[in-house]
């Protein structure tokens, strides 16, 4: 299962929301992920289940989608939210991660 | 402290083999899942590998599919991964990652820092 993700790179200024999408390239129900990485640092869940919000991750993260079309959105991003996000299915193996999103300060 | 710590990494000749290990501490390492996920410098994240709580499913990406093995010793809360047949395509940073389920695929809730492999001649 094939996931790409849009766009590959996103400039942003603090305090603005944002939306990143991920597609799948066959139904996987409500089995996606949500990372963040942080430059030189091991990736951070930050959703599960395409919308449950990881213990601890700032309520500004949230997810939803299901089938083939996911969304993540960061309502009022913060300087520390600039990082590269990744989606993730698990429906079985293989998993499969998409691309990457960059997001950087405009 | 809850953590996973990977070590075995290094500079290999293609062709050669190479064993990951990985420690795990501060939680019942045979709840859960645990997987090998890694990330070739400046590219995106592949998931490599990944085994059940109790060793009797485990799963590979079509890239390592032959050449690498997962086991899991649960005396030892140790993770490791054999990786025969090393070629250049292969350098990464191998995170040692835990799986939030003991047998179904969740989410990956805990990485290690990640250890280093190099294939070069």
């Amino acid at each position: 299962i094939q996931l790409t993700q849009s766009p590959s790179f996103l400039s942003a200024s603090v305090g603005d929301r944002v939306t990143i999408t991920c597609r799948a390239s066959q139904d996987i129900s409500g089995f996606l992920a949500w990372y963040q990485q942080i430059p030189g640092k091991a990736p951070k869940l930050l959703i599960y289940g395409a919308s449950t919000l990881q213990s601890g991750v700032p309520s500004r993260f949230s997810g939803s989608g299901s089938g083939t079309d996911f969304t993540l959105t960061v309502s009022s991003l913060q300087p520390e939210d600039f990082a590269t996000y990744y989606c993730q299915q698990l429906t079985g193996y293989p998993v499969t991660f998409g691309g990457g999103t960059r997001l950087e300060i405009k | 402290e809850v953590q996973v710590v990977e070590s075995g990494g290094g500079l290999v000749q293609p062709g050669r083999s190479l064993r990951l290990s990985c420690a795990a501490s501060g939680f019942t390492f045979d709840d859960y899942a645990m997987h090998w996920v890694r990330q070739a410098p400046g590219k995106g994240l592949e998931w490599v590998s990944g085994i059940s709580w109790n060793s009797g499913t485990t799963g590979y990406a079509d890239s390592v599919k032959g050449r690498f093995t997962i086991s899991r010793d649960n005396a030892n809360n140790s993770l490791y991964l054999q990786m025969n047949t090393l070629s250049p395509e292969d350098t990464a940073l191998y995170y040692c990652v835990k799986d939030t389920s003991a047998s179904t695929i969740v989410a990956f809730d805990l990485w290690g820092h990640g250890t280093m492999v190099t294939v070069s001649s």
